[in-house]
């Protein structure tokens, strides 16, 4: 079966510092897609970052890159220069590339402290 | 950049009653999604339609519930008579999965809060 675990109920970091959310899951599946998502209080889950596993190189965008450790099945993500806009639930996400549905974890709150 | 909507953002109902939410995908989208999150606790997954039938649907997706794409925009979830467990945030979201880069990525509506009393 395919879980998601994010261990991080909540995480603060301070405005313009760096900061990690982490993310594990388990699949029998070689091909797949991982997601990061973030919600913020208006509730709208928005893509931050999306990485496909048979990708070894991490995936980046602007302020936010992964650290996909394939082998470990872990899924970490960096924000870097962290801004009061960042400040919202994280959730990391698993998606076969054989169905439809995503896995989801049950959510890192980050809060941002200026 | 287009977003799905979801209507209402509040739906309060009597214990018993039908509902119906509504979701407008993207228009270019061809699989469409419900999710559900009870306070607390993981977003789950609902059910998947594509070509106008369920794709894939979870255990959660019993017969109380139905989806139905009435035209060529909208995407509904029908809960028959709600129970007070089915109160939750419930999403809607779309994907293209047709190829290219931006497969698989599912976009999410705002949500609409179900309160069953």
């Amino acid at each position: 079966a395919q879980t998601v675990t994010q261990s991080q109920p909540e995480m603060s970091v301070q405005e313009a510092e760096t900061v990690t959310l982490s993310c594990t899951y388990d699949t029998s599946e070689s091909d797949y897609y991982l997601f990061w998502y973030k919600q913020p209080p208006s509730r709208q889950m928005i893509l931050v970052i999306r990485q496909e596993a048979y990708k070894q190189q991490n995936a980046t965008e602007n302020r936010f890159s992964v650290n996909f450790q394939k082998a470990a099945k872990s899924f970490s993500l960096k924000i870097s220069d962290s801004q009061l806009g960042d400040a919202a639930m994280y959730f990391c996400a698993y998606s076969p590339n054989t169905g439809n549905q995503f896995y989801f974890g049950t959510g890192t709150s980050l809060t941002v402290i200026p | 950049e287009p977003e799905v909507t979801q209507t209402p953002s509040h739906q309060v109902t009597q214990m018993g009653q039908e509902v119906i939410l509504r979701c407008v995908p993207i228009s270019n989208h061809l699989y469409f999604y419900w999710y559900r999150q009870i306070l607390g606790q993981k977003v789950e997954f609902l059910v998947s339609f594509y070509n106008n039938e369920i794709s894939e649907k979870s255990e959660i997706f019993d017969d109380q519930f139905s989806v139905e794409r009435p035209d060529g925009s909208n995407f509904t979830l029908k809960i028959r008579s709600t129970k007070l467990e089915d109160s939750a945030m419930y999403f809607c979201a779309s994907s293209r999965k047709a190829g290219g880069p931006k497969r698989n990525i599912q976009y999410f509506g705002a949500g609409t809060r179900l309160s069953v009393l």
